[in-house]
C-alpha cells in the first residue's frame, strides 16, 4: 500500500474558523489530489498538484486553497470554514500516467479526514 | 455539471448473482476509465481499469464492458459474494493529463 497519511482524521470546528488538512506521502509520487466525498455526489475533485509548487483547480475549488512546498506534503486550507464544507476529505497520490502501458495511472487514497463545521 | 454519471445509486444482489453498475460520460477526450472499490471507513482502491481501444476487460469475477459509440461503460461482478459489499465508483480521465472525475457511487449489498 502507498504510504499516505492524512491529518487530522477527525475535526470539529465552528463556522468562520480556518482549517488546514495535511496529506503526507512516502511514495515519491508526482501527483497529489484532494477530493471531498458527500452522499449523492461521490468524489469531487477540489484541487490537485502535478509537482512541487504546481497546482490546479478541480470541480469544487471555491473556498479552498492548497499548497505543495515539498513532494511529500500537500496541504488543503479552508480559509473560513462554512457548514457546506462539512464532508469527508480524501487525499490521493499517483505516479501519473504516461505513454507506457506499464504505468496504470492508478490513484492511491488515504483513509480520509472527517470535517464537521458547526 | 457532473462529468461522469453513475447508476444505480444502490444495488441489492443475492449471493451468486450478477451485479451490474453503469456509467456514462460526455467528454470524448476521456481515454482512461477505472473502477474503484471502497469499504466503510477506508479510502477507495483501484479495482479494474480499461482504455477505449478494447471493448471488454476481465479480471477474475470483475469485467468492464466499454461502448465507445454510446459513451458508456459498465462493471459486471459475476458470482457476487457478501465480501463484495462495498461502494463502487467509476471514473474517467484524459490519460496523460492525470485529472480524474468520479461518478456518484453505487452502494452494493450482496445478501448471503
Amino acid at each position: 500500500d502507498a504510504g499516505i497519511t492524512q491529518s487530522p482524521r477527525h475535526k470539529v470546528t465552528e463556522t468562520g474558523t480556518p482549517v488546514t488538512l495535511r496529506c503526507h506521502q512516502t511514495e515519491n509520487h508526482r501527483y497529489m489530489y484532494w477530493y471531498r466525498q458527500d452522499p449523492g455526489h461521490g468524489l469531487r475533485l477540489i484541487h490537485y498538484s502535478y509537482g512541487v509548487k504546481d497546482t490546479d483547480k478541480g470541480e469544487v475549488s471555491d473556498g479552498y486553497s492548497v499548497s505543495r512546498s515539498k513532494t511529500e506534503d500537500f496541504l488543503l486550507t479552508l480559509e473560513s470554514a462554512t457548514s457546506s464544507q462539512t464532508s469527508v476529505y480524501f487525499c490521493a497520490t499517483g505516479r501519473g500516467a504516461s505513454g507506457g502501458r506499464e504505468n496504470t495511472g492508478e490513484l492511491f487514497f488515504g483513509e480520509g479526514s472527517r470535517l464537521t463545521v458547526l | 455539471q457532473q462529468q461522469v454519471k453513475q447508476s444505480p445509486q444502490s444495488l441489492i444482489v443475492q449471493k451468486g448473482g450478477i451485479s451490474i453498475i453503469n456509467c456514462a460520460y460526455e467528454n470524448t477526450a476521456f481515454d482512461y476509465f477505472p473502477w474503484y472499490q471502497q469499504f466503510p471507513g477506508k479510502g477507495p482502491a483501484l479495482l479494474i481499469a480499461i482504455r477505449p481501444d478494447v471493448s471488454e476487460k476481465k479480471e477474475g469475477r470483475f469485467t468492464i464492458s466499454f461502448n465507445k459509440s454510446a459513451k458508456q461503460f459498465s462493471l459486471h461482478i459475476m458470482d457476487s459474494q457478501p465480501g463484495d459489499s462495498a461502494t463502487y465508483f467509476c471514473a474517467a480521465s484524459i490519460y496523460n493529463f492525470n485529472k480524474f472525475y468520479f461518478g456518484s457511487g453505487t452502494k452494493l449489498n450482496v445478501k448471503p
